[in-house]
């Protein structure tokens, strides 16, 4: 069964650094895009960018550029949301999602179950 | 900068009702590219329409797609209580790469 498995609730301060992951498993981690999604409270989902593990081509919603960074370890089926710098306003539940194909499913098949982030000031 | 607006924004209906949901477009978008996604609370968004109009596995044929251009909707013919959720559209393929709409909760009446 395809599973995407994400890491636990975090609480941090702002100012401080942070890395969220998502592991994979069931299918070919390589030939499947991973794309992460915000969702702050009471809110819609935002689209903030995705990954192909295969090339480590990345794509960045531009709301979203230079505020977090992507990436993806083959070796460990793992993809990464990555903030060098939290705001308060990155208090949101964060997921991953495989993307389908822009082919045959053009959206999200496959999804984590969220990872909750607490930002304080 | 493509935008998604979906209306209403809440929709309070009885089981057994019809429900009719609208996701418009600020340019057109390709029929393909059109998403829907079901969320219930506390839970992960669930993959229900792509290309517009095709039933994801697994998801009953009470829902179903349609629409073109800028135009697209979601038809749950009769609801059941398990429907009630907050329903999401999404786009793919024009600026930015990937966008979705604001959302609209269907709540029992």
């Amino acid at each position: 069964d395809v599973q995407l498995v994400q890491s636990g609730a975090e609480v941090r301060k702002a100012g401080e650094s942070l890395k969220i992951s998502c592991k994979v498993s069931g299918y070919n981690f390589n030939t499947y895009w991973i794309g992460w999604m915000r969702q702050m409270p009471g809110k819609g989902l935002e689209w903030m960018g995705s990954i192909d593990p295969g090339d480590s081509d990345i794509a960045y919603n531009p709301s979203f550029q230079g505020q977090v960074s992507i990436s993806a370890d083959k070796s460990a089926n793992t993809a990464y949301l990555q903030w060098r710098s939290l705001e308060a306003s990155d208090t949101a539940i964060y997921y991953c999602a495989r993307f389908g194909s822009a082919v045959i499913i053009p959206g999200f098949d496959y999804w984590g179950q969220g990872t909750p982030v607490t930002v304080s000031s | 900068e493509i935008v998604l607006t979906q209306s209403p924004g809440t929709l309070s209906l009885s089981p057994g009702e019809r429900a009719t949901l609208s996701c418009r477009a600020s340019q057109t978008v390709s029929s393909n590219y059109v998403v829907w996604y079901q969320q219930k609370p506390g839970q992960a968004p669930r993959l229900l329409i792509y290309g517009t109009s095709n039933r994801a596995p697994g998801i009953p044929d009470r829902f179903s797609g349609s629409g073109s251009g800028t135009d697209f909707t979601l038809t749950i013919s009769r609801l059941e209580p398990e429907d009630f959720a907050v329903y999401h559209c999404q786009q793919y393929g024009s600026s930015p790469l990937l966008s979705f709409g604001g959302g609209t909760k269907v709540e029992i009446k």
